[in-house]
């Protein structure tokens, strides 16, 4: 399994701001994902990040909101652009696990970071 | 539109009791995982089932994937508080190998001693 970090694991920011979160991996990765989370509720895929290649996004999702960096195998982050009440949730990155077919599609994640806006 | 539905979404069970967790569609995976998540980390891998009809077992989770590979269940047997968390299904879908993983809705499960 891949051991993943994220920082900062929380922040309580001002309406307008960005906030750039990172995502560290233990190991090289192909594939990299973020994802947006309500407090109890499911994951929402919000692009996927490929090392080399623009990141796609979601349906909903757009780059000059959410704009992702891939610069290496181990390493990408995603900035919360201008940011409202409504960013707030968690947003958790993941990848996908290298040691296996690529047909098992298994996916270890970060711990997430949890993101007020005021 | 929700590709996997799972149910159900809330369940309060005490010390002991048994309980499934369902996750159904319309949609053929050629995988299927089940994550559980508690509060302030993120969702760890408990099992994946690629074969239609695949049993597998970690200690009192028991999960079955379904024979046409559309629908998977988690049960689990004399459930303990540690059990307490999300339990999260995801389907990676058969066409085309993105990568990417549809969730359902989650099962939130508290199991009071």
């Amino acid at each position: 399994s891949a051991v993943i970090s994220q920082k900062p694991s929380r922040d309580i920011c001002q309406r307008g701001t960005s906030l750039t979160i990172q995502c560290q991996v233990d190991s090289q990765v192909t594939m990299m994902f973020w994802y947006r989370q309500q407090p109890g509720q499911s994951l929402t895929l919000i692009a996927t990040a490929n090392q080399g290649s623009e990141a796609t996004y979601e349906s909903g999702f757009v780059i000059d909101k959410f704009p992702i960096s891939r610069p290496n195998l181990t390493f990408s982050t995603l900035t919360v652009s201008n940011m409202s009440p409504e960013d707030s949730s968690i947003y958790l990155c993941s990848v996908e696990a290298n040691y296996r077919d690529r047909i098992y599609n298994e996916q270890f994640f970060g711990p997430g970071t949890r993101l007020t806006v005021l | 539109t929700q590709l996997l539905e799972q149910s159900p979404q809330f369940l309060s069970i005490q010390e002991g009791e048994n309980l499934t967790v369902y996750c159904n569609s319309s949609s053929v995976f050629s995988s299927l995982q089940w994550y559980r998540q508690e509060p302030g980390e993120g969702p760890v891998l408990l099992v994946t089932v690629v074969t239609g009809g695949e049993v597998k077992k970690l200690k009192r989770l028991t999960f079955q994937f379904g024979d046409a590979r559309k629908d998977s269940s988690l049960h689990i047997t004399a459930a303990q508080p540690g059990d307490t968390g999300l339990y999260l299904c995801a389907g990676a879908r058969s066409s085309g190998n993105t990568g990417k993983l549809i969730f359902g809705q989650g099962t939130t499960l508290q199991v009071k001693p």
